[in-house]
């Protein structure tokens, strides 16, 4: 089983619609959770972050952990055809890292979300 | 804005060349990171380092190799470019945040390098 899964996609919605993207983990020990957002032919950009559980909102995103199931969300409300991108979640166990690999991210492979005018 | 550069955007080269990737921040972050971005394949890390002169193999360290002789600036290089180095490569960085949080990555806009 790999530590952290995600659906590929490609998602495709109409403008306005309520986009719900997921990943699934299996380390029960990661506390940060995070969504990045790439645009094509762009490097991933920190959209969302999370410590522990719980949601965290921001504007028309939002971002909700269930570690108890070990299941992480991002909503989008008013999906726009400018939010078209790739979306990416990302997560770890590790407060401070000084050397070693410990509080490297472990990245989904990425949701292709496409927002239709 | 915490700014990761990378020096090229696109590069075409030859089978068997030395090819040279830069990165460069500006936010004295101790960790810096290599990936490559293949479709279906995500993002699969080369090479990262945490401090100057130090480096650490990722996940697909083979055929390449990295260097980071100052803290701002890391390299990473392919001895002898293959065509199944065909890819988008992207440079990142981060630091141990305030009360050590973990803040994750600034990522770089990438460089498609393609070979030939």
């Amino acid at each position: 089983q790999k530590e952290v899964e995600q659906d590929p996609g490609p998602l495709s919605v109409p403008e306005g619609a309520i986009v719900s993207l997921n990943c699934t983990y299996s380390n029960s020990a990661f506390q940060y959770f995070m969504w990045y957002r790439q645009y094509s032919r762009k490097g991933p950009e920190l959209l969302m972050y999370t410590y522990s559980s719980g949601n965290k909102e921001d504007g028309r995103f939002t971002a909700q952990v269930d570690k108890s199931s070990k299941y992480i969300s991002l909503f989008i409300r008013d999906s726009q055809p400018s939010d078209s991108a790739t979306y990416l979640c990302a997560m770890t166990t590790e407060t401070v890292f000084y050397g070693g690999s410990q509080g490297n991210l472990i990245f989904g492979k990425g949701t292709k979300l496409s927002v239709k005018p | 804005d915490v700014k990761v550069t990378q020096s090229s955007r696109y590069l075409v080269k030859r089978t068997g060349e030395k090819v040279f990737l830069e990165c460069v921040q500006d936010m004295d972050h101790e960790n810096m990171f290599w990936y490559r971005q293949d479709p279906g394949l995500g993002l699969r890390l080369i090479y990262f380092s945490y401090d100057v002169k130090m480096k650490e193999k990722g996940d697909i360290p083979e055929g390449y190799s990295v260097s980071r002789e100052k803290k701002e600036r890391f390299s990473l290089i392919l001895e002898s470019a293959s065509t199944n180095q065909t890819s988008m490569y992207l440079c990142a960085s981060s630091s141990p945040g305030t009360g050590g949080r973990n803040y994750g990555y600034t990522f770089g806009s990438g460089t498609r390098l393609t070979v030939v």
